[in-house]
C-alpha cells in the first residue's frame, strides 16, 4: 500500500488565487513528520513546510499553509495567492519513526504539477 | 538550512560505463541520503550512507548496480555502474541533522543521460 497518496496529478489556478494541493499519508506510527516540497524545472527539491504529528497547530509558512487533520490523515498544502513563480511540482512526503530515533529518509508521494497562470 | 553541493550537475553517458556522483555536506548533516527520480516520476531511495561501512540498501537495489561510499561525516558518493538507459534519471544526495522532526535538504542533483 502506499505511504503518501496525491490523488491529482495536475492542477491550474490562476495568479492569485488560492489552491489547495491534497495528500493522504498511511502510518501506523505515533510520530511521524510530514513535509511538502518544490520541484522547479530546475530539478532542485525546495523545502516548503513541516508538520510534526504531534503538532496542535497547522504549520504555517509565508503563504504556504498545511491543513493536517489527524483522523483523516490528511496532510493538505494550501497556496494563498498564487504567483507564476509558483508553477511547479510539489511532492508531499513523510518521515515515520519514534521522535527520539535518528532521522530515517523520507518517503514520497508521486506529486502534482501545478500551473499558475495571468 | 544545510547546505548541500553536488557535482557533476548533469552527464551524458555511454552504455555499459560507470558515473561516480560526488556529495558534500556541511558539518550540521549527520544522515545522508542518495535518492533517484526517474523521468516524470516522484523521488525513490536508493540508500542511507553511512559513515565508514556500507550503506543501508532499500528494495530493489543492489550495491554491485550503486555502490556508495562515505569516508567521512560530509562526503559521499554514488556510482552508477554498467549503465543503461533506464538509468537515465536525476540522481539527488540528501541530509539531515538525525532527528525525525528534522527538515531534509537535497541537493541539486545530478541529471544523467545514458546513450
Amino acid at each position: 500500500a502506499q505511504k503518501i497518496t496525491q490523488t491529482q496529478p495536475g492542477m491550474f489556478v490562476q495568479e492569485k488565487e488560492a489552491v489547495t494541493l491534497d495528500c493522504t499519508y498511511d502510518t501506523s506510527d505515533q510520530s511521524y513528520g510530514l513535509f511538502w516540497y518544490k520541484q522547479p524545472s530546475s530539478g532542485e527539491m525546495i523545502f516548503l513546510i513541516y508538520q510534526g504529528s504531534y503538532d496542535e497547530q497547522n504549520a504555517t509558512e509565508g503563504r504556504y499553509s498545511l491543513n493536517f487533520q489527524k483522523a483523516r490523515k490528511s496532510a493538505n498544502l494550501v497556496i494563498s495567492a498564487s504567483q507564476l513563480g509558483d508553477s511547479a511540482m510539489y511532492f508531499c512526503a513523510m518521515r515515520e519513526g519514534n521522535r527520539n530515533q535518528a532521522g530515517t529518509a523520507l518517503i514520497f508521494g508521486k506529486g502534482t504539477t501545478l500551473s499558475v497562470s495571468s | 538550512s544545510a547546505v548541500i553541493s553536488q557535482k557533476p550537475s548533469r552527464d551524458i553517458c555511454q552504455r555499459g560505463t560507470s558515473l561516480t556522483i560526488q556529495c558534500q555536506v556541511d558539518s550540521q548533516v549527520t544522515m545522508m541520503f542518495w535518492y533517484r527520480q526517474q523521468p516524470g516520476q516522484s523521488l525513490t531511495l536508493i540508500a542511507t550512507a553511512n559513515q565508514g561501512s556500507e550503506a543501508t540498501y532499500e528494495s530493489g537495489f543492489v550495491i554491485d548496480k550503486f555502490p556508495i561510499s562515505r569516508p567521512n561525516l560530509t562526503f559521499s558518493t554514488l556510482t552508477v555502474s554498467n549503465m543503461s538507459p533506464e538509468d537515465s534519471s536525476i540522481y539527488l544526495c540528501s541530509g539531515c541533522r538525525g532527528l525525525s522532526t528534522d527538515t531534509q535538504y537535497f541537493g541539486p542533483g545530478t541529471r544523467l543521460t545514458v546513450l
